[in-house]
């Protein structure tokens, strides 16, 4: 069985400070892994997704998520934080014929 | 816009009532997700329907089913409602693994 456990579920942070949230995976299989953002009373947003190419993935909004097999780890960063990027972020793990299985989800906070 | 469209937005009904979300999803996508999200539960995924047929089940409640007609939208049906069904339902469609696409989701209140 897949799944992802991310590390904190708040996260404060400055305005132009580095963003860092974490997400360690379990799977027997290689993932497909993946960083959604949900900003109040909307749906996830894809952030980015690593599908087996390059382990340095970026994504929208200035956010970059890099796979590391040996730590099992797949955490975002950006590195400056804007207002804008205040929101509850979700990383999830899915394979081939799997249905996706999200981590608890991380709010971020940033703080003027 | 997503894409993916649920209706309805908001809804607040009674205790042992029975309710119908709609999902339409994003055009060519085959595949449809319905996922529940609370305070206490997090984000989980209840079932998967692909073109048409069930493809993987979740935690999802003998209370509820679901069901994809041919034109690919998707309802999600809930019944006797309880007050801890108040939560936000999200469906989110995909045509392959690389990613879905979440509708806005629908807020349902039992009150």
């Amino acid at each position: 069985a897949q799944s992802v456990t991310q590390l904190g579920s708040h996260v404060s942070v400055s305005e132009g400070a580095l963003v860092l949230l974490r997400c360690n995976y379990s799977s027997s299989v290689p993932p497909y892994l993946f960083w959604y953002v949900q900003y109040p009373n909307q749906g996830l947003q894809l952030l980015l997704k690593y599908t087996s190419a390059a382990t340095l993935v970026k994504g929208i909004n200035g956010f970059e998520a890099e796979f590391k097999k040996s730590e099992t780890s797949f955490h975002l960063t950006k590195p400056s934080a804007h207002m804008s990027d205040a929101a509850e972020y979700f990383c999830a793990v899915t394979h081939l014929n799997n249905d996706m299985r999200f981590g608890a989800g991380t709010r971020l906070t940033v703080k003027p | 816009d997503s894409g993916v469209t649920q209706t309805p937005k908001h809804l607040i009904t009674a205790t042992g009532q029975r309710v119908t979300l709609r999902c339409s999803p994003r055009s060519g996508d085959l595949s449809v997700y319905w996922y529940q999200q609370s305070l206490d539960q997090g984000l989980q995924f209840l079932i998967q329907y692909y073109n048409g047929e069930e493809r993987a089940k979740g935690n999802i409640l003998e209370r509820f089913s679901a069901q994809q007609f041919p034109d690919l939208h998707s309802e999600l049906n809930l019944s006797s409602l309880e007050l801890g069904d108040s939560a936000l339902y999200f469906c989110a469609s995909s045509r392959d693994h690389y990613g879905y696409t979440f509708g806005s989701g629908t807020r349902l209140t039992v009150v």
